[in-house]
């Protein structure tokens, strides 16, 4: 497998844009995350799906995130508009969770977004 | 809600020493697990090593070791013979065990291996 793949890999925008963010997951890893990593806050945990549906969403930090997860394969971080206290790295993390047992949680390589 | 916190924002290592970075974390479970993750400057979060709380046997893998105090909330990371490769930020992550397998980070420790 080719693990957690994330696309872009960097983004630069423009203040006001909408910004997309892409996260495929490992097949039949059944739980996503989405975390923001940034110098004064170190990682936080956005929004966590189980079999696509949001479970936890308590760390979206205002209305102009929202993410998806249309289906298993794929979920999205949008951010519009976008501003520049918005820069950031974005990690996608996913896991194959079975009941209560231990699951690691595997990450992407990052999106850097940055906007100017 | 459950904190880690990691109170040495940097560290430096002579190659080949021995070098220890510290976490505390707080929680009010039994039953939990605790992480290292290294941030190479890549950018990719990968997982050194894990200890579970219901285990009083710390942790190994190779040159990494924890010391794992349940009592005193505290998991340390000893890393042997350190290599110029472990130049990297190191987090300390806490999990609960359960269904939802929320993973809360410490605020990392930048490491430096000196050659």
């Amino acid at each position: 497998d080719a693990g957690v793949i994330q696309s872009p890999r960097h983004e630069v925008t423009e203040m006001g844009q909408e910004v997309t963010l892409r996260c495929k997951p490992i097949s039949g890893h059944n739980s996503l995350f989405w975390y923001r990593q940034t110098m004064m806050r170190g990682l936080e945990l956005l929004i966590y799906f189980n079999n696509n549906v949001p479970i936890d969403d308590s760390g979206m930090p205002e209305d102009r995130f929202s993410a998806k997860m249309p289906n298993a394969s794929f979920s999205t971080l949008k951010i519009q508009p976008s501003e520049p206290r918005d820069s950031a790295v974005y990690f996608c993390a996913t896991q194959n969770v079975q009941g209560s047992s231990y699951a690691e949680a595997f990450f992407g390589q990052g999106t850097r977004l940055t906007v100017v | 809600a459950q904190t880690v916190t990691q109170s040495q924002p940097e560290m430096s290592v002579q190659e080949a020493e021995t070098v220890t970075l510290s976490c505390t974390y707080d929680t009010s479970e039994n039953n939990y697990y605790l992480f290292w993750y290294k941030q190479p400057p890549s950018r990719q979060m990968i997982l050194v090593i894990r200890q579970e709380a219901y285990k009083q046997q710390n942790a190994t893998e190779n040159r990494f070791s924890v010391n794992f105090q349940k009592a005193a909330k505290s998991f340390s990371l000893k890393i042997s013979d350190s290599q110029l490769g472990d130049t990297a930020m190191y987090f300390c992550a806490y999990c609960n065990s359960g269904g939802y397998q929320k993973v809360t980070f410490g605020t990392g420790t930048k490491l430096q291996v000196i050659p």
